[in-house]
């Protein structure tokens, strides 16, 4: 299969809590995990991203995991704010194109 | 600002036309994706491009065709547009062809078939 799992579909949180979201992939030949935040009216931004060769990578408040055994892998944000309410999008890679996880729509509340 | 320009932003059309979608790659970047985004699918691939040729096809109905010019600009053309065609359509550009790239998005294309 192709697909590419996400969950929770929707994610409130207190401003300042953190967060945390997560996908499964099925084919074992991806090696390539990009993370997307899509805001409101606009075209999904490339927030972080993680190759096979490496099981974690941190920029700033952003972290995303990878466990390639399980096929899994997450995106943490921590010290939430206002700001990062947005749709959150995973993606994993195949050798003919990027398949994208359903959405998560993270509210954070002051 | 991704470096991705995607013209109409907004489109409004009649069941049965025709319409042309345009995209801008960022400058350098090679390779051009056509996603279509809808409430209920999300992000569907529909075909990449590569320095003029196709590469990459994906879930893109044959009513549905793509080109890439010369000058890297690509063209998504719909045509017999149904009602369940309304969808905002996202290019997007990336310097190589493997998916391993980043692939960097356009503002999108929002297309509404009354």
């Amino acid at each position: 299969g192709e697909n590419v799992e996400q969950h929770p579909s929707t994610l409130s949180v207190q401003e300042g809590d953190s967060a945390v979201i997560k996908c499964t992939y099925s084919d074992s030949a991806s090696n390539y995990f990009p993370w997307y935040k899509q805001e409101l009216g606009k075209g999904p931004q490339l927030i972080i991203d993680i190759r096979s060769n490496v099981g974690e990578k941190k920029d700033q408040r952003i972290a995303v995991t990878l466990n390639k055994t399980a096929k899994h892998f997450s995106l943490h944000i921590t010290e939430t704010q206002p700001e990062d309410s947005a749709v959150y999008f995973c993606a994993a890679s195949r050798p003919d194109k990027l398949i994208f996880g359903t959405g998560t729509r993270l509210q954070v509340f002051p | 600002d991704s470096g991705v320009t995607q013209t109409p932003k907004h489109l409004i059309t009649a069941t049965g036309q025709r319409v042309t979608l345009r995209c801008s790659p960022r400058s350098g970047d090679l390779s051009v994706y056509w996603y279509q985004q809808s409430l209920d699918q999300g992000l569907q691939f529909l075909i990449q491009y590569y320095n003029g040729e196709e590469r990459a096809k994906g879930n893109i109905l044959e009513r549905f065709s793509a080109q890439q010019f010369p000058d890297l600009h690509s063209e998504l053309n719909l045509s017999s547009l149904e009602l369940g065609d309304s969808a905002l359509y996202f290019c997007a550009s990336s310097v190589g062809q493997s998916t391993g790239n980043t692939i960097y998005f356009g503002e999108g294309s929002w297309l509404t078939v009354v």
